[in-house]
């Protein structure tokens, strides 16, 4: 069984940084295929597309974001990470991982999500 | 980017009727199309992925369809458990993208 958790801070000042992490388990970012993908949606609105990151450490963002926008992984623990540079208010929305398995090329998988607010 | 006109933004049927919803892709993506069901709360599930195949225990009554640019996704026998917020996606090319959502409402 697939299942991905996200962590993150929750409340956080504009400008600063944040950082998310998604813990899964039933897979592995080390098999070949594999990625993890990183979405967001502010309440009431759509889904963005923000990162993916696939096992081979191939990495993929999203350029409205220009670049403050970091993926990585941690295979041995089974986590990703994201990282948003200088954030403000309009980064506040609710943070998902999911995970993508290539052969259906789909995030088929994703966590509950976590609720990140930027304000000061 | 390639953008994903999805419609109706919002629509209201009765239990057992059929219903359709609407993607337009702004440029080929082939069968790059899924479909998630999102309710309220909750992080979306994949139902369709390559425009028709059904994703594992998705009931039968959800189905997809493409012809050229334009995607559909057909829901038989509206029950109740199928209200929410569905959103189509493209993964074709990066930028991945979604559509803006259609919200079906169960009267």
């Amino acid at each position: 069984q697939v299942t991905l958790k996200e962590s993150g801070p929750g409340i956080l000042q504009p400008s600063q940084t944040l950082s998310l992490t998604c813990t899964f388990s039933g897979f592995s970012l080390s098999t070949y295929g594999m990625g993890v993908g990183w979405i967001r949606q502010p309440s009431g609105k759509g889904l963005e597309w923000l990162a993916n990151i696939w096992w081979d450490d191939d990495k993929y963002y999203n350029p409205s974001l220009k670049n403050r926008l970091t993926i990585s992984k941690d295979t041995s623990n089974n986590q990703a990470f994201l990282k948003i540079t200088n954030v403000d208010t309009a980064d506040t929305a609710t943070y998902y991982c999911a995970r993508i398995a290539m052969v259906k090329g789909v995030m088929d998988a994703w966590g509950q999500g976590a609720s990140v607010t930027v304000s000061s | 980017d390639i953008q994903m006109t999805q419609s109706p933004s919002s629509m209201s049927a009765s239990l057992g009727d059929t219903v359709t919803i609407n993607c337009l892709a702004s440029q080929d993506i082939g069968n790059y199309l899924s479909w998630y069901q999102q309710k309220p709360g909750k992080s979306p599930k994949l139902m369709i992925y390559g425009a028709t195949n059904l994703e594992d225990g998705v009931p039968s009554r959800f189905s997809g369809s493409r012809s050229g640019s334009d995607y559909s996704l057909t829901i038989n026998s509206l029950g109740y458990d199928d209200e929410g917020i569905y959103h189509c996606h493209q993964y074709y090319e990066y930028p991945f993208t979604f559509g803006s959502g259609t919200k079906l409402e169960i009267k």
